[in-house]
């Protein structure tokens, strides 16, 4: 079984542009969250998608968005771009609902803003 | 928030020693999961209790739940320098895990 993928593994955008991040669940799950990991931190929650939802995000500006399509796939767009965004930008999925929403995290992509 | 807080923030041990990790957490919870994550990668689930459970193992690994405490403990026993890593645990409700900054473990070799 495939895990969750994230592409592109390494991303290095200037200030002031947008980044764009994508996810690839594993097969069957319908939640996906994302996750910034800036250096030396814990996870910040960014953003929860299900059934095509955002079911909630975190304490984050609007610049930071995103989508879910409906094969459940996800991608995270930064707008607007700043040197603190810089950061591993982790991705996980879910299965459904009643599960015990484990999650199982992709390799992340490293967003590097200069 | 229901952010778990790991404790102590860094751990130094040499191979073979047992490795304890403390987690507080402040509403109640669904579950307590930890993950493991190796240097600048994704995280690695590796065990989940449940609320109505106090006490779970998985190989070298042993989670303590105390609800009334709000509090857990992830044992990891005879350790090796392959489990030098930074553990995070997270507690779960409302279908959210919130993670907290983490416990780096180095296993000396």
């Amino acid at each position: 079984e495939a895990g969750v993928t994230q592409s592109p593994t390494h991303l290095i955008k200037t200030r002031g542009q947008q980044a764009t991040l994508r996810c690839s669940p594993i097969s069957g799950h319908t939640s996906v969250y994302w996750y910034q990991q800036a250096l030396g931190l814990g996870l910040q929650f960014l953003l929860w998608y299900d059934e095509g939802e955002e079911r909630n995000r975190g304490n984050f500006p609007p610049r930071f968005s995103g989508l879910q399509f409906p094969n459940y796939s996800s991608e995270l767009n930064v707008n607007a771009l700043e040197l603190e965004d810089s950061a591993l930008y982790l991705c996980a999925s879910s299965p459904e609902v009643r599960s015990s929403y484990e999650q199982y995290f992709g390799p992340g992509t490293r967003l590097t803003v200069t | 928030s229901q952010q778990g807080e790991e404790d102590p923030q860094a751990l130094s041990i040499q191979e073979g020693e047992n490795a304890t990790m403390n987690c507080s957490y402040k509403t109640s919870i669904n579950n307590l999961q930890w993950y493991r994550q190796n240097s600048g990668r994704g995280l690695v689930h590796l065990i989940l209790i449940r609320s109505n459970e106090r006490e779970k193992h998985s190989g070298r690994l042993r989670v303590t739940l105390d609800t009334s405490k709000k509090s857990s403990s992830l044992l990891i026993t005879a350790s090796r320098a392959a489990d030098t890593a930074s553990y995070f645990c997270a507690p779960v409700s409302a279908r959210q895990l919130t993670f907290g900054s983490g416990t780096q473990l180095t296993v000396l070799p």
